[in-house]
């Protein structure tokens, strides 16, 4: 089945400075990569995703990059906030080979905790 | 407005009891799905139902029992076979059809051990 590994496990940096997670995921037919923002004690909220007909996606200072050949995506964040602070979890997963198996399985990487320092 | 609900926040399980995690949405959504995820780790998938009447086990289910009677309504009962039940417990719910379709999280509840 398919696996994702998530890099780096802890993240720090300055206010204003960029962050960067990535992912690799081991199943070639994975065609969808939602990327989540987990603020202590709070619920997943997804904050972009991306699909595999694309190799870049951006909304203002987050993007998101997929290179299938190498099965790794990442997730770009410029002119870091405080309040980008949490923790931050990839996921991928593939559509159903039948219309009616519509029910997706994410598999999730291990997650980043990203601080940002004033 | 429209959204996942799971109740109770808090939950404490005594030695050998059964406990049930209420999920609700209102947003007209076909599959629902429950993960668990522990300290410092990723969300990992306990059951999933596509559709009313019908749902499937996840990687870690056992130990776990859930139900699909309405579209709205999608409980988890960890029962007493569930060895380390402690965790925070996540439904949410995505729409069905066409491509994959982005999954939506409730606020999640925290089971612990008395």
């Amino acid at each position: 089945g398919e696996n994702v590994e998530q890099h780096p496990s802890t993240l720090s940096v300055q206010e204003g400075d960029s962050a960067v997670i990535k992912c690799t995921y081991s199943d070639s037919a994975s065609n969808y990569f939602p990327w989540y923002k987990q603020e202590l004690g709070k619920r997943p909220q997804l904050i972009i995703d991306i699909r595999s007909n694309v190799g870049e996606k951006k909304d203002q200072r987050i993007a998101v990059t997929l290179n299938k050949t190498a099965k790794h995506f990442s997730l770009h964040i410029t002119e870091t906030q405080p309040e980008d602070s949490a923790v931050y979890f990839c996921a991928a997963s593939k559509r159903r080979a039948l219309i009616f198996q519509g029910a997706q399985k994410l598999v999730f990487g291990q997650g980043t905790r990203l601080t940002i320092n004033p | 407005d429209g959204g996942i609900t799971q109740s109770p926040k808090y939950l404490f399980r005594k030695e050998g009891q059964n406990v049930t995690l209420s999920c609700e949405q209102n947003l007209n959504h076909d599959a629902m799905y429950w993960y668990r995820q522990d300290p410092g780790q990723g969300l990992r998938l306990i059951y999933y139902s596509q559709i009313v009447n019908d749902f499937q086990k996840g990687d870690i289910a056992e130990g776990y029992s859930v139900s699909r009677e309405k579209k709205e309504s999608f409980p988890l009962t960890v029962t007493s076979a569930q060895k380390n039940p402690t965790a925070f417990y996540l439904c949410a719910s995505s729409i069905r059809e066409g491509s994959n379709q982005p999954q939506h999280f409730g606020d999640g509840t925290r089971l612990s051990i008395l």
